[in-house]
């Protein structure tokens, strides 16, 4: 099954500084990568997400990339301010199979 | 149009007892998935259903655990006698079904089941 890696654990930038978080998958077919922010006590919630037919994709100061032959894609936020500090899933999706990583904390101090 | 909606937010539990987790799709989303989560750890797959149908139950404990999403009414999560390991965050996801597309899931905020 698919095995999603994700880097790093936990990541602390100041405000203002940019942010890029790292993950890789096994498997090549997977074709769907979302990326959730997770809140304390809250439930997962999309940022963004790419799909294997393209290589970049932006909102905002949020940016994504992928690179299929190598298997790994990144999540890039520009501009950090403190209320981006939350934990961050990457996951690799192949036929509704999703699979996330381990996730990164984020914490942009002011 | 609502989110995914789960109940109860919160469920203490003793050893032994049952714990039942409820999980409404968002509206016209027929598709839902349950995921657990320990403290400090990611979401671990537990089992993908469509009405009346689990498809894939391959992150389901074989024993205690079983998920139905019935014709009418929410997904139920059951734990039958609970033990502590089973304290976690319950997730609930869900989507609509496209078989050109991967499906993009949208999360309830969960259930923190609590074993006494």
């Amino acid at each position: 099954g698919e095995n999603v890696e994700q880097h790093p654990s936990t990541l602390s930038v100041q405000e203002g500084d940019s942010a890029v978080i790292k993950c890789t998958y096994s498997d090549s077919a997977s074709n769907y990568f979302p990326w959730y922010k997770q809140e304390l006590g809250k439930g997962p919630q999309l940022i963004i997400d790419i799909r294997s037919n393209v290589g970049e994709k932006k909102d905002q100061r949020i940016a994504v990339t992928l690179n299929k032959t190598a298997k790994h894609f990144s999540l890039h936020i520009t501009e950090t301010q403190p209320e981006d500090s939350a934990v961050y899933f990457c996951a690799a999706n192949v036929n509704n199979d999703m699979r996330f990583g381990a996730g990164t904390r984020l914490t942009v101090k002011p | 149009n609502a989110g995914v909606m789960q109940n109860p937010r919160h469920l203490v539990r003793r050893r032994g007892q049952e714990a039942r987790l409820r999980c409404s799709p968002m509206k016209g989303h027929s598709h839902v998935y349950w995921y657990r989560q320990l403290p400090e750890e990611g979401l671990k797959f537990m089992v993908y259903l469509q009405k009346e149908n689990i498809i894939d139950e391959s992150g389901m404990p074989k024993e205690r655990f079983s998920a139905e999403f019935p014709k009418e009414g929410p997904s139920i999560l059951r734990i039958q006698q609970v033990v502590r390991g089973d304290s976690a965050a319950y997730f609930c996801a869900s989507s609509h079904f496209d078989r050109s597309l991967p499906d993009t899931q949208y999360f309830g905020p969960g259930t923190r089941l609590t074993v006494l």
